[in-house]
């Protein structure tokens, strides 16, 4: 199947700071990426949707100017993580789904766990 | 609004069939997804519905009925390894996103 690979599976970094998260189609395009987050035994919560060329379409309560996204090309999203504060260490996850492929399984990258300190 | 209810845990004993049931209300629908994620991974695929009926994929089935807003994944002969959570979830919108349940807790048991 097709691989979505996230890089770095990951990070500690201190308050304040800002920390970016890479999401990569490794045998495919996406002109599509969703980053979700997931607290402890909790499910996923869907973030964002990323467009290739386009700006990032955020869900309801999502701050955009705190998580912000980039997908410059049809392989590679970026998600930072502006001015990391405790409350957002979390498990961020990245999935894509292949070019013009509107329906169908999603490919999820490994994930990325933040710890603020 | 999105709604998606699934219950939160479940316990079966190795070799036994278990089936975790999912509702939905969301405003828009394109197909059902079951996914298993085992603690701190990523989430695996498992099934994709997006007519009514049944799937069957080796030991894992999947049932979709649109026209109640419910689906079913069924699991046969549990094994130790498929303790896990199983998420349930709906495609909507334009970009086909997926919203996620709270995902159920299965414990396989000896």
């Amino acid at each position: 199947g097709a691989v979505v690979s996230q890089h770095p599976s990951r990070v500690i970094c201190k308050s304040g700071t800002s920390v970016k998260i890479e999401c990569r189609s490794l045998d495919f395009q996406a002109t599509t990426m969703f980053w979700y987050r997931q607290f402890p035994k909790k499910s996923l919560m869907l973030m964002a949707t990323s467009n290739e060329g386009s700006k990032a379409t955020y869900e309801q309560g999502v701050e955009k100017d705190k998580f912000l996204i980039n997908h410059a090309s049809l392989t590679l999203s970026t998600l930072t993580v502006t001015s990391a504060h405790p409350e957002d260490s979390s498990f961020y996850i990245c999935s894509a789904r292949e070019l013009r492929e509107n329906t169908g399984e999603l490919f999820f990258g490994e994930g990325s766990r933040l710890t603020v300190l | 609004g999105q709604n998606i209810d699934q219950p939160t845990e479940m316990t079966a004993t190795e070799g036994a069939i278990v089936q975790i049931n999912c509702t939905y209300q969301t405003s828009g629908f394109n197909g059902l997804f079951w996914y298993q994620q085992h603690a701190g991974e990523a989430p695996t695929f498992l099934s994709y519905n997006v007519l009514d009926g049944l799937e069957e994929k080796g030991r894992f089935s999947s049932f979709l009925s649109r026209s109640k807003g419910y689906s079913y994944l069924l699991l046969k002969e549990l094994q130790m390894k498929d303790s896990a959570s199983y998420l349930c979830a709906v495609g909507s919108g334009g970009y086909n996103k997926l919203i996620f349940g709270a995902g159920t807790r299965l414990a396989v048991h000896p």
